[in-house]
């Protein structure tokens, strides 16, 4: 069964526009949750991250928000540009914390 | 270059055959691991080790092997490949708890 979510495979913005881009969890337990981006043929590559402690983590133009009673998280991209278009992968630390699980990702596609 | 390389980026096999994946790191980084990604299913967690000499399962281990004699190298061998296997391979590594992962750039591994 799926710990972490990501229920939207694909979304489409154009330039100059807020992408938001979500992801639920099913373990309360879980305390830290991450963001990567993937582009074609590179492996991913961390973008931000946020802890359980905190309900909003900010980084330039991306902003995670975590509700914990909700157990859902969305990365926000404002404004969004052409070079954004990737595959976008939700991570929490398992409890342990010893390894990251995935959700499926979403693909971005920015237009200009 | 620090960082994490791959090798090979490429590498077609016949079914049954024995293949070995390497991955190499120069941060010193205590953590390492090795990820499958495929369409549908995400960033799924093959194996990881927290030392040399201490290896983990994750989520799907069936098929593979792992060793971890030196901090710096992780390989990854199939055993005797099967179709199934076929699949974007990816390592990582990190520091510490809860920092994030680094990603190698992969390997595409096509069992014929």
């Amino acid at each position: 069964d799926q710990q972490v979510k990501q229920n939207s495979p694909s979304l489409s913005v154009q330039e100059g526009r807020i992408s938001i881009l979500n992801c639920d969890y099913t373990n309360s337990m879980f305390d830290y949750f991450l963001w990567y981006k993937k582009y074609p043929a590179e492996g991913p590559t961390f973008l931000i991250s946020i802890s359980s402690i905190k309900d909003k983590n900010e980084d330039g133009r991306f902003t995670v928000f975590l509700n914990k009673s909700a157990k859902h998280l969305s990365l926000h991209i404002v404004p969004s540009q052409p070079g954004d278009s990737a595959v976008y992968f939700c991570a929490a630390y398992n409890q342990a914390g010893t390894a990251l699980i995935f959700g499926k990702g979403t693909t971005l596609s920015v237009s200009s | 270059d620090a960082g994490i390389t791959q090798s090979p980026r490429y590498k077609i096999t016949e079914t049954g055959r024995q293949v070995t994946l390497m991955c190499h790191q120069t941060w010193s980084h205590s953590y390492m691991f090795w990820y499958r990604q495929d369409l549908g299913h995400g960033l799924r967690l093959i194996y990881y080790s927290a030392a040399a000499d201490i290896t983990d399962k994750g989520e799907v281990p069936d098929g593979y092997v792992v060793s971890r004699s030196k901090t710096e190298n992780f390989p990854l061998t199939l055993e005797s490949a099967t179709r199934s296997q076929t699949s974007v391979y990816f390592c990582a590594s990190r520091a510490g708890v809860d920092s994030p992962l680094h990603f190698g750039n992969g390997t595409r591994l096509t069992v014929t």
